[in-house]
């Protein structure tokens, strides 16, 4: 069946320092990717997705490429905020899965001033 | 245009008792997603609903969790007989009849469901 690996939390940064999370995945067929945000007591935000290999989704500074050679999907910011703290939350979803959401378990990101 | 609704946004139940957690899609949405997320864990999916239709229900549990998505009115997903292991928080998604490949799915905000 479809996974998807992420690397745990929580991760604790500096303001404008470097971010990445981690992201593998096992689907059969061509999934689509996606990151979702979680700000605290919120539902889920879309942050970006890619639809195919090679794709790059980018949105808010946050950007990922679809890698299907290592099967990674990693979210990388070069400059955070404070504003970014927050539980990030790797996907994928395709017709093969019937399009129900298949989600890791989610990295805590905390920036400190 | 409303985003994804779903009421109540905390619901406290006491063991045994029913709970009802509804979601109204986004409009034009024809299709619905309940996820479960457990304490500190990522979301679950439970079960996948068009309008009068459950096309995939393979993550819901075999009891007292029932789902429904009637062809007015919002979709509702019921739990009998509430046990504290329910605790956690539901979130609905909905998506439109999407291009191949691209399927968004736009979340509520959820409904934070406390057993007590």
């Amino acid at each position: 069946g479809n996974s998807v690996t992420q690397m745990e939390g929580p991760v604790t940064l500096s303001e404008e320092a470097f971010l990445t999370i981690n992201c593998t995945y096992t689907a059969t067929g061509y999934p689509s990717l996606f990151w979702y945000v979680q700000y605290p007591g919120e539902g889920l935000q879309l942050l970006l997705k890619a639809t195919k290999a090679d794709d790059k989704g980018s949105n808010k500074g946050f950007e990922a490429t679809y890698r299907k050679e290592t099967t990674s999907f990693h979210l990388e910011k070069g400059s955070v905020q404070v504003s970014d703290s927050a539980v990030y939350f790797c996907a994928l979803s395709g017709a093969a899965a019937g399009n129900k959401l298949t989600f890791g378990g989610g990295t805590r990101v905390l920036v400190k001033p | 245009n409303a985003g994804v609704m779903q009421n109540p946004r905390h619901l406290v139940r006491r063991r045994g008792q029913e709970a009802r957690l509804r979601c109204s899609p986004m409009k034009g949405h024809s299709h619905v997603y309940w996820y479960r997320q457990l304490p500190e864990e990522g979301l679950k999916f439970m079960v996948y609903l068009q309008k009068e239709n459950i096309i995939d229900e393979s993550g819901m549990p075999k009891e007292r969790f029932s789902a429904e998505f009637p062809k007015e009115g919002p979709s509702i997903l019921r739990i009998q007989q509430v046990v504290r292991g329910d605790s956690a928080a539901y979130f609905c998604a909905s998506s439109p009849l999407g291009l191949q490949g691209a399927y968004e799915q736009f979340f509520g905000p959820g409904t934070r469901l406390t057993v007590l």
